[in-house]
């Protein structure tokens, strides 16, 4: 599995747009890019998955360039709420079964 | 989307005894789950790989006697800590893969279990 890196953490206040961005240069060609996020003392929850382009829902937008070596979750006017833990994975993942490799993540901090 | 339970969400042991986690696709069958564990503040880390019907497939560095698993149905998965020591005192999670609302297969977690040896 392509390996992933991270900012760490990263701070924002509500109402603002966050954009985490993650590398992964030795992404193949048929992999795709998948965000979760994590809560304390939860199981990740899926955000959003894409190949190229952008991907839009109703959570998140994911933007990632043509060479695909990396891409950018965008969180739109967040909350308190969206503290949590932003996991990139990258993988064949949207057949489901390949198990997951996660990296650190960034912890997004987000104050009043 | 799909739903995966654990059960239980929290316990506490004493040291030398065995614990079992449960791991429940609620409303699909999965054929496969996957078992994680995670220390405080510190990522996920995959442990095994549960196949129902056969045996489960462990990552390098997990001990297979120690965390026993079991998937006996298409919608169960149970991880048996056997011997537990405070070190293994962390947070457990499953998942299973399940088909997504944009027609592709996605990973599902469950709550995750806390675990608590004394």
């Amino acid at each position: 599995l392509a390996k992933t890196t991270q900012p760490i953490s990263m701070d924002s206040y509500e109402g603002q747009e966050v954009n985490i961005t993650c590398s992964h240069n030795n992404i193949a060609t048929n992999d795709y890019i998948t965000w979760y996020q994590q809560f304390p003392s939860q199981g990740p929850r899926f955000i959003i998955q894409g190949y190229k382009t952008k991907v839009t829902n109703e959570v998140a937008s994911l933007f990632i360039p043509a060479d695909r070596k990396s891409s950018t979750l965008s969180l739109p006017r967040v909350s308190l709420s969206d503290t949590a833990v932003y996991y990139c994975l990258v993988g064949k993942m949207n057949t489901g079964f390949q198990k997951l490799v996660f990296g650190t993540g960034t912890r997004l901090l987000v104050s009043p | 989307g799909a739903v995966v339970s654990q059960h239980p969400s929290w316990v506490i042991c004493k040291s030398g005894t065995s614990v079992k986690i449960e791991c429940r696709s609620l409303d699909f069958q999965a054929t496969t789950m996957f078992w994680y564990r995670q220390f405080p503040k510190q990522s996920l880390m995959l442990m095994a790989t549960s196949n129902e019907g056969s045996k489960a497939t462990y990552e390098q560095g997990v001990e297979k006697d120690k965390f026993l698993i079991n998937h006996a149905s298409l919608t169960l998965s149970t991880l048996t800590v056997t011997s537990a020591h405070p070190e293994d005192s962390s947070f457990y999670i499953c998942s299973a893969p399940g088909l997504a609302g944009g027609g592709y297969n996605e990973q599902f977690f469950g709550p995750g279990t806390r675990l608590t040896v004394l």
